[in-house]
């Protein structure tokens, strides 16, 4: 398993603002994932964390609103940019260590509100 | 899109009772996993099965992938308040860990 710890926990943030969160492992991993969870709903896929390289997002989701860093195998953000209400939601980083294991573990959640 | 339908979307039982969750898609997955989350939590993995009729037991937590490796069900017996939560399946769409998540069944269990 795996220590996975998000930042900020929560945050209530204004509209056109944007929020930048940090995801940290406690151990080297090969895939990087983001979650959004809106209330009530289950989780759909932002986008894949790639080290060294773009992230690939899913369709729906634009970089220039969901930039994503992966600068090492330990570390990742997500900023979510010109925030308005609609980006209230729970946001989840997950990773999966070994290919084929299909094992993904998940933060325990930035629960972000726009005012 | 390959859509996992859960059912039922709730459910709210006695403790000591027995309850079924159901998954369901018209698309085959390579395998399946089961999350539990807990208000305030990120999901936490309960189980994940890769092999069409398999079964996994895990306590009073039985899970059973479909023979075609299109649905799956998670059955608990003498449901206990410790197992309220959210459930969640979610099929694997590649080998590299890319999901698709089922809407969830929120399970209450009153003592």
């Amino acid at each position: 398993s795996a220590v996975i710890s998000q930042k900020p926990s929560r945050d209530i943030c204004q509209r056109g603002t944007s929020l930048t969160i940090q995801c940290q492992v406690d151990s080297q991993v090969t895939m990087m994932f983001w979650y959004r969870q809106q209330p009530g709903q289950s989780l759909t896929l932002i986008a894949t964390a790639n080290q060294g390289s773009e992230a690939t997002y899913e369709s729906g989701f634009v970089i220039d609103k969901f930039p994503i860093s992966r600068p090492n195998l330990t570390f990742s953000t997500l900023t979510v940019s010109n925030m308005s209400p609609e980006d209230s939601s729970i946001y989840l980083c997950s990773v999966e260590f070994t290919s084929g294991k299909n094992i993904q573990y998940f933060g325990a959640g930035t629960r972000l509100s726009v005012l | 899109t390959q859509l996992l339908e859960q059912s039922p979307q709730f459910l709210s039982i006695q403790e000591g009772e027995n309850l079924t969750v159901y998954c369901n898609s018209s698309s085959v997955f390579s395998s399946l996993q089961w999350y539990r989350q807990e208000p305030g939590e990120g999901p936490v993995l309960l189980v994940t099965v890769v092999t069409g009729g398999e079964v996994k037991k895990l306590k009073r937590l039985t899970f059973q992938f479909g023979d075609a490796r299109k649905d799956s069900s998670l059955h608990i017996t003498a449901a206990q308040p410790g197992d309220t939560g959210l459930y969640l399946c979610a099929g694997g769409v590649d080998s590299w860990g890319k999901f698709q998540f089922g809407a969830g069944t929120q399970v209450v269990v009153t003592p």
